[in-house]
């Protein structure tokens, strides 16, 4: 089956500072990535959605400027978390979809960010 | 957009029951419907799907309902085992994005 890497898969960091996760289509190329926030016992909330070589769409509510998100090629997207805050503490998970089978996403292992 | 409703919330099962999972979205555009298990700090695993033109889908002790006019889709999970329990993610997709339900933490008990 398809594989989806993610890296790190925890990172605590002070606030203020920037950091960056990445997401990688192993076996397959990835057209679509997504990028989900996962809060304790709650559901996935689409954060935004790239496409190679595109820029990203974000979902209402999530700033862009704060969440930079790349998709420089068909195997790998990167989300950075900039000038981050205890608030934004959370389990990022990032999806890939590829053209077959339909609609099918490929979840990574998901990054558990801590801010101080 | 896309809004897709789950019930349970949470559920709790004697072990070798039988455990049904609701879900119902609103947009009629959506044609994908996978199932998702995520168990604690683990990515979510595809346990089932099914596509509109569809009504019905089994594996083996799972299998997925789907109701098009009525826009409702159910999961059914047979002979339960404690490796169930999990929480359980229904999702509608169309046009290449998914909405996820909130979730139903499924447990069964030994």
């Amino acid at each position: 089956g398809a594989v989806v890497s993610q890296h790190p898969s925890w990172v605590i960091c002070k606030s203020g500072t920037s950091v960056k996760i990445e997401c990688r289509s192993l076996d397959f190329q990835a057209t679509t990535m997504f990028w989900y926030r996962q809060f304790p016992k709650q559901s996935l909330m689409l954060m935004a959605t790239s496409n190679e070589g595109s820029k990203a769409t974000y979902e209402q509510g999530v700033e862009k400027d704060k969440f930079l998100i790349n998709h420089a090629s068909l195997t790998l997207s990167t989300l950075t978390v900039t000038s981050a805050h205890p608030e934004d503490s959370s389990f990022y998970i990032c999806s890939a979809m590829g053209d077959l089978p339909a609609d099918e996403q490929f979840f990574g292992p998901g990054t558990r960010l801590t801010v101080l | 957009g896309e809004n897709v409703e789950q019930h349970p919330s949470t559920l709790s099962v004697q072990e070798g029951d039988s455990a049904v999972i609701k879900c119902t979205y609103s947009d009629s555009a959506s044609n994908y419907f996978p199932w998702y298990k995520q168990e604690l700090g683990k990515r979510p695993q595809l346990i089932i799907d099914i596509r509109s033109n569809v009504g019905e889908k089994k594996d083996q002790r799972i299998a997925v309902t789907l109701n098009k006019t009525a826009k409702h889709f159910s999961l059914h999970i047979t002979e339960t085992q404690p490796e169930d329990s999990a929480v359980y993610f229904c999702a509608a997709s169309g046009t290449g994005k998914s909405t996820f339900g909130d979730g139903t933490t499924l447990t069964v008990k030994p």
